[in-house]
């Protein structure tokens, strides 16, 4: 399969745990972005990368969120001391570095309890 | 960043076309249209693209005003397999999300 994946698919977590997850891109993409869905609502999005370079957050990341790219191919994910608004589907895309269609995976499902 | 609005939702029956306009009175000269369909618990997935006039791929047509604030995005006789959330998405890099037109095919 070369489509975007990611891991775990879900994760169920107590409040306060820190939790990491995992995306590895089309190979070829130079672009990598995450996104955070909640129910009934669009994805928003969160940060981008390209290459190794964090080249953009959105305010919606706090200082809890930090996210890694460190060799330009897959990109980590952790949420610091989970609260249960953290709760949602954590998308990740990647994209060629001329732009153009972003290419979903299916999503990480966290549950903060 | 160029807001867009949709609507929330549209019931069609199995065969018909399904026509979902979307607005984006704000959108850049250098934005492009990008429709995607999203089902639950999956990541959207890529429809069509455009930047003017008229775009055609195997799953649908992509209708853009010579002035741009509005696309419509045209499916073709749609089947149970068409129900989903839509999104109308304009600009480059970053895509806004709204929260989509909820399509509901009836058999």
């Amino acid at each position: 399969d070369t489509g975007v994946s990611q891991d775990p698919r879900h994760k169920i977590t107590k409040r306060g745990q820190n939790v990491t997850f995992r995306c590895d891109p089309i190979s070829e993409h130079n672009r990598l972005y995450w996104y955070r869905q909640t129910l009934g609502q669009g994805p928003e999005f969160l940060t981008y990368f390209q290459n190794e370079a964090q080249l953009e957050k959105s305010r919606l990341l706090s200082d809890r969120f930090s996210a890694e790219r460190p060799k330009g191919s897959f990109s980590t994910l952790e949420i610091q001391r989970t609260e249960q608004g953290d709760s949602a589907m954590y998308l990740c895309a990647s994209s060629p570095v001329g732009g153009g269609e972003q290419f979903f995976g299916p999503g990480t499902r966290l549950t903060v309890l | 960043l160029a807001k867009t609005t949709q609507p929330i939702s549209m019931d069609s029956y199995e065969g018909q076309e399904v026509n979902i306009t979307c607005s984006h009175n704000n959108i850049a000269t250098n934005d492009y249209i990008t429709w995607y369909q999203q089902f639950p618990s999956q990541g959207p997935r890529f429809i069509i693209q455009g930047y003017k006039t008229k775009v055609t791929n195997e799953v649908a047509s992509l209708f853009i005003p010579a002035d741009r604030k509005s696309s419509t995005l045209s499916l073709p006789r749609v089947s149970l397999s068409d129900t989903a959330v839509y999104y109308c998405l304009v600009g480059g890099y970053k895509y806004i999300f709204g929260t989509g037109t909820r399509l509901k095919v009836l058999a």
